[in-house]
């Protein structure tokens, strides 16, 4: 089956770095892809990797290495409001998403 | 630019009654899902769409059907709503560029009584 593994939970201080993981095993891969989702609000799109290595776009940075099936999501320079739920997503064989539950990430004062 | 919108924002839904919910995209897009989440699960893809004219089923297509007469509309309909339907539902289009981001609506928070 297709899995994508993900914390549920991880708690991060302002003004602090953090690093969200994300493992899958899917069928076939066609690019992986990091969005954030506020509470009770849309997905919005942070980033997509494509080929291994590291993609940095201000704040944010996403890593991926195909070959261990991982990827994670660098967050820096925490701001308050970067809590939210970030979702990893793999595009599949049939280029379909499969998504993680989500990690939901607190950040304290 | 609206993007993607949905209609309704909520609903609250007697079981056994059935419910369309609107999507409209304004952005041409070819591709168009249907998604719903629920608390401690991915977004689980429920219908999709790779052009008008077409769809196709997803992970969790039963009890739900969709159409798609023009690029624009993909509606989403209930036939003949049950509780396990109680989710917030998210419509997306794809924007075929490198990347191949989509693009969400705000959703629909669905009740099924």
């Amino acid at each position: 089956g297709q899995n994508i593994d993900q914390p549920t939970e991880m708690t991060a201080t302002e003004g602090a770095i953090v690093q969200i993981n994300c493992t899958y095993q899917t069928s076939g891969f066609n690019g992986l892809f990091w969005y954030q989702q506020h509470a009770g609000e849309a997905p919005t799109f942070l980033s997509y990797n494509v080929l291994d290595g590291l993609e940095e776009k201000g704040r944010f940075s996403s890593f991926l290495s195909r070959s261990k099936g991982y990827s994670y999501l660098l967050l820096k320079e925490l701001q308050m409001k970067d809590s939210a739920s970030y979702l990893c997503a793999v595009l599949d064989s049939n280029y379909q998403l499969i998504w993680g539950a989500g990690t939901k990430l607190i950040i304290k004062p | 630019t609206a993007g993607i919108t949905q209609a309704p924002t909520s609903q609250i839904l007697a079981a056994g009654r059935s419910m369309t919910l609107r999507c409209t995209q304004d952005m041409r897009h070819n591709a168009m899902y249907w998604y719903r989440q629920d608390l401690g699960l991915g977004l689980r893809l429920i219908h999709y769409s790779n052009t008008a004219g077409t769809t196709g089923k997803g992970e969790v297509p039963d009890g739900y059907s969709v159409s798609r007469a023009n690029t624009d509309d993909f509606p989403l309909t209930l036939a003949s709503a049950v509780p396990s339907q109680t989710s917030v539902y998210f419509c997306a289009s794809v924007s075929g560029g490198e990347n191949n981001e989509q693009f969400f609506g705000p959703g629909t928070r669905l009740t099924v009584l």
